[in-house]
C-alpha cells in the first residue's frame, strides 16, 4: 500500500515566523510532488510543485525534496494569519496519492 | 482563468434517490477525477477518466458510477443514495499525469 504521511497538527506558529510542514512517502518511484492549501470549507488549491531534489522557491514558499530520504517539506516564511489552513502533500507515481493534511494555525 | 466547475455547492437528497453530480472543465484536460473528502479520512479517489468514454475505478467505487460522454464533462452518479454517502465531493482535472490537479469548488452532499 503506497502511502503519504503527514502530521495532522495543529501546528501553531507565531505571525512572522517560519512554518515548516513535513511529508514522507513510501513509493520510491514517485516523480512529482505537490503541496495544496485548503481553507476550511473550500477545495484544495495547488501552491507548489517540485520534481527534482533540492529547493524550489516561490515568494514566501519554499518546497524541499529529498528523494533518498523520501521526504518533502514546505517552508512558509514571514507567516501571516491568512496562511492558517490545512496543507495537503501529494505524491505522483503511477497515480497521485494525497496525505491527510497538516492543520496550520498562525498566531497573531 | 482556468476553471473546474461543479454544478452545485450544496445538495440535499433523500435515501434511495439517484443523484447526479456534474463537473465541467474548460482547460481541454484529458484527465478527470472524482474524490470524496471526509474528516479524518482525507481525500479518497472514487473514479477517474483519462479519455472520453473511458473510466477507471478508484479506491472506493462501490455505490457510484460515472459518465464521460464529452471531454470537458465528467459526471458522478450515486445509483441509490445512502446516508454513508453524505460527504464533500470534489472533482479535479489535469492535462498530464505528471501535473498537479485543478479542483472544482466542491459539492457538499447530504443524504437524509
Amino acid at each position: 500500500q503506497k502511502e503519504v504521511e503527514q502530521n495532522s497538527g495543529p501546528l501553531s506558529v507565531p505571525e512572522g515566523a517560519i512554518a515548516s510542514l513535513n511529508c514522507t512517502y513510501s513509493d520510491r518511484g514517485s516523480q512529482s510532488f505537490f503541496w495544496y492549501r485548503q481553507y476550511s470549507g473550500k477545495s484544495p488549491e495547488l501552491i507548489m510543485f517540485i520534481y527534482s531534489n533540492g529547493d524550489k522557491e516561490d515568494g514566501r514558499f519554499t518546497a524541499q525534496l529529498n528523494k533518498a530520504s523520501q521526504y518533502v517539506s514546505l517552508l512558509i516564511r514571514d507567516s501571516q494569519p491568512s496562511d492558517s489552513a490545512t496543507y495537503l502533500c501529494a505524491v505522483n507515481g503511477d497515480k497521485i496519492i494525497f496525505g491527510k493534511g497538516t492543520r496550520l494555525h498562525i498566531l497573531p | 482563468d482556468v476553471k473546474v466547475t461543479q454544478s452545485s455547492r450544496y445538495l440535499v437528497k433523500r435515501t434511495g434517490e439517484k443523484v447526479f453530480l456534474e463537473c465541467v472543465q474548460d482547460m481541454d484536460h484529458e484527465n478527470m477525477f472524482w474524490y470524496r473528502q471526509d474528516p479524518g479520512l482525507g481525500l479518497r479517489l472514487i473514479y477517474f477518466s483519462y479519455d472520453v468514454k473511458m473510466k477507471e475505478k478508484g479506491d472506493i467505487p462501490e455505490g457510484y458510477s460515472v459518465s464521460r460522454e464529452k471531454k470537458e464533462r465528467f459526471s458522478l452518479i450515486l445509483e441509490s443514495a445512502s446516508t454513508n454517502q453524505t460527504s464533500m465531493y470534489l472533482c479535479a482535472s489535469n492535462g498530464d499525469t505528471g501535473y498537479g490537479y485543478t479542483f472544482g469548488s466542491g459539492t457538499r452532499l447530504t443524504i437524509v
